[in-house]
């Protein structure tokens, strides 16, 4: 079975913190992503990336930057937080075609 | 426009009837893939069920199948026999293109099975 990982299931952070979210994934998938979870919004992309050292940007990147080294590892960096990036940041991991994707179990993090 | 459209934020259902989660999707290109998800309360995504733009037969897995209607642009999930382990938000995601890696998801359904 595919497992994909996240460094933490619950986070609090200060305004104004650096924060760094892990995700790795077992499968040896080129495509990883990040996605934000709120209520009422659905799953919104922030950065995907289809290779080591590649990145694309999602639909709400502003704010985040990502890092791939590792083809099995996909992290998510918060520069400088701030309250409205309380939320639930899922991972997820796929090959490619049309094949669905893997999640996580999520982070949920708070900022304050 | 939204991508992908769930027009029910919360639906009930009576143990071991069946239910219709209704999804509209909208793109112009001819390539796409639609795919369910199921998420319960402890946060994890479990995916469902795909269905391609160029399946001739609507997708079927276990107790879930897709009610595809490629003209209407919907793409509603079906469960029949409900159990009460189904009470979770189901979300609709699309992907565009053959090798697009951008997947959409709607706002997702608060499924509750009663018993």
């Amino acid at each position: 079975d595919v497992k994909v990982t996240q460094s933490s299931r619950y986070l609090v952070k200060r305004t104004g913190e650096k924060v760094f979210l892990e995700c790795v994934q077992d499968m040896d998938h080129e495509n990883m992503f990040w996605y934000r979870q709120d209520p009422g919004l659905g799953l919104r992309l922030i950065y995907f990336s289809y290779d080591v050292k590649m990145k694309e940007k999602g639909d709400i990147p502003e704010g985040y930057s990502v890092s791939r080294e590792k083809k099995e590892r996909f992290s998510l960096i918060l520069e400088s937080a701030s309250t409205n990036q309380t939320s639930m940041y899922l991972c997820a991991s796929r090959e490619g075609g049309n094949n669905e994707q893997f999640f996580g179990p999520g982070t949920r993090l708070t900022v304050l | 426009a939204q991508k992908i459209t769930q027009t029910q934020p919360g639906m009930f259902v009576q143990e071991k009837e069946a239910v219709t989660l209704d999804c509209t999707y909208d793109t112009s290109d001819p390539s796409y893939g639609l795919f369910w998800y199921k998420q319960p309360s402890s946060g994890e995504m479990i995916f469902l069920i795909y269905q391609g733009s160029y399946d001739q037969q609507n997708a079927t897995e276990g107790r879930y199948s897709l009610n595809f209607q490629k003209a209407r642009k919907s793409a509603n999930l079906v469960i029949s026999a409900s159990q009460l382990g189904d009470s979770a938000m189901y979300f609709c995601a699309m992907r565009e293109g053959d090798y697009g890696n951008q997947f959409y998801f709607g706002t997702g359904t608060s499924l509750t099975v009663i018993p």
